[in-house]
């Protein structure tokens, strides 16, 4: 079966730093991956998709980027934490655009 | 683009009732997905539904998609059950777009 694992699960960092987080996901090839943000309050916001090895787009002009080293690797990262980055990240994949997609268990990012 | 909205946006009931949540999104869409995040943030699918209606437990859902809504039905509510409750529609093929959710409170 499938799954999807990110981390880490909880961050706190200063402003001005670096962000890394890592996502993978087992038992299937070629996924599509996504990662979405959740501010405070309740919606989810597409950041980034990758249909394969380096093909990132973006949905949204930001302080963040993505990456895909592997198949099954995804990575949001950032230079510069500001504090309007805070927030809850999680990574998510489906085999195809229409598919179900299914979630990571999220990552809590805190920029003081 | 697609507008997806949920309705109502908080909902408070004592365990054991029933509840319906709506979602209506302002174009076509291929799919729809309904999620459950629990208190501890994880999201979790519950239907996969474009089209027609499905159930499974105390849950089922319905889409018309020529009416462009989304029905969630919670029956016999348990305090598990609280939670925010999203659709996601998928539409141009291409695009995902979330409601903004439905907070579920059940209280003992």
């Amino acid at each position: 079966s499938q799954t999807i694992h990110q981390w880490p699960a909880t961050l706190v960092q200063p402003v001005g730093s670096p962000l890394s987080l890592e996502c993978t996901v087992e038992g299937t090839s070629n996924p599509n991956l996504y990662w979405y943000r959740q501010a405070a309050g309740r919606g989810l916001q597409l950041l980034f998709y990758s249909v394969g090895i380096g093909q990132i787009s973006s949905e949204v002009p930001q302080n963040l980027s993505a990456s895909r080293p592997q198949d099954r690797q995804f990575i949001l990262s950032s230079k510069k934490l500001l504090l309007s980055d805070s927030g809850f990240y999680l990574c998510a994949w489906n085999r195809d655009r229409g598919n179900t997609i299914y979630f990571g268990e999220g990552s809590w990012l805190t920029v003081v | 683009g697609i507008q997806v909205e949920q309705s109502p946006p908080d909902l408070i009931l004592q365990e054991g009732a029933n509840s319906t949540l709506r979602c209506n999104f302002s174009d076509s869409v291929n799919n729809l997905q309904w999620f459950h995040q629990n208190p501890w943030g994880q999201l979790i699918n519950l239907f996969y539904i474009p089209s027609g209606t499905k159930q499974n437990g105390r849950l089922s859902a319905t889409t018309v998609a020529t009416e462009r809504y989304s029905l969630l039905y919670i029956s016999s509510s348990q305090t598990t059950d609280s939670g925010v409750y999203f659709c996601a529609v998928l539409y141009n093929n291409n695009d995902m777009r979330f409601g903004a959710g439905t907070r579920l409170t059940v209280k003992p």
